[in-house]
């Protein structure tokens, strides 16, 4: 399936230490983009990488993206309490139709 | 622009009645797309138009859920009747050149 499938499902860190989560899909993708949903929200969307890409950066953000592993990451460094939230990565392989994964619950103590 | 609108936010119906979602997307959008996320499922791409126009609607469950998009700025998803599985959080997103916009989503309890 073309969906992407996040890694760990949960992840707890104290804040200033670096979060990683990792994304595995099946298919050839156009693009690979990571969301966030904070409780009770909608998804805000962070970052979008594309398949010629391997690497991008945003602010405490940075996605790589390995296609011939299927497989991407995105880095929060320096985290902060505010970061507390669900993320999601989610696969486009044409016409703006996206797949998204289970999602990776970050909680960052403070 | 005030983002994606949706109401209501929240629904509580009884089985067997009608349920209609609204959303309205971000002006100048030409893609809208339908989901429900639920804990045992996450989340589902339900059904997304482009121009008006229903690209896929193969997540859509089964025939007593139906979408429109009459014009470029308003949506319904209607479930007719409704069952208590169908409690969940819709959300409606809109887009132009990927990125997603997502509304607050509506919140239906199906008791």
């Amino acid at each position: 399936s073309q969906q992407g499938e996040e890694d760990p499902q949960a992840l707890s860190i104290q804040e200033g230490e670096n979060a990683t989560m990792n994304c595995s899909y099946k298919t050839s993708i156009n693009n690979l983009q990571w969301y966030r949903q904070n409780s009770g929200r909608g998804l805000v969307h962070l970052i979008l990488i594309r398949s010629n890409e391997r690497e991008k950066h945003s602010g405490r953000l940075r996605v790589t993206l390995d296609t011939s592993k299927k497989s991407s990451s995105l880095l929060i460094t320096a985290s902060r309490a505010a970061d507390t939230a669900s993320y999601f990565c989610a696969t486009e392989k044409n016409n703006n139709d996206m797949r998204f994964g289970a999602g990776t619950r970050l909680t960052v103590k403070p | 622009d005030a983002g994606v609108i949706q109401s209501p936010r929240h629904e509580v119906t009884e089985m067997g009645q009608e349920v209609t979602l609204r959303c309205k997307p971000i002006s100048g959008h030409d893609y809208l797309f339908w989901y429900r996320q639920t804990m045992m499922r996450g989340l589902e791409l339900l059904i997304y138009f482009n121009n008006n126009v229903p690209i896929d609607d193969s997540g859509m469950p089964e025939d007593r859920f139906s979408a429109k998009m009459p014009n470029a700025s308003f949506s319904t998803l209607k479930i007719q009747p409704s069952e208590p599985r169908d409690s969940a959080v819709y959300f409606c997103a809109s887009s132009l050149l990927g990125e997603q916009y997502f509304g607050p989503g509506t919140r239906l309890t199906v008791t």
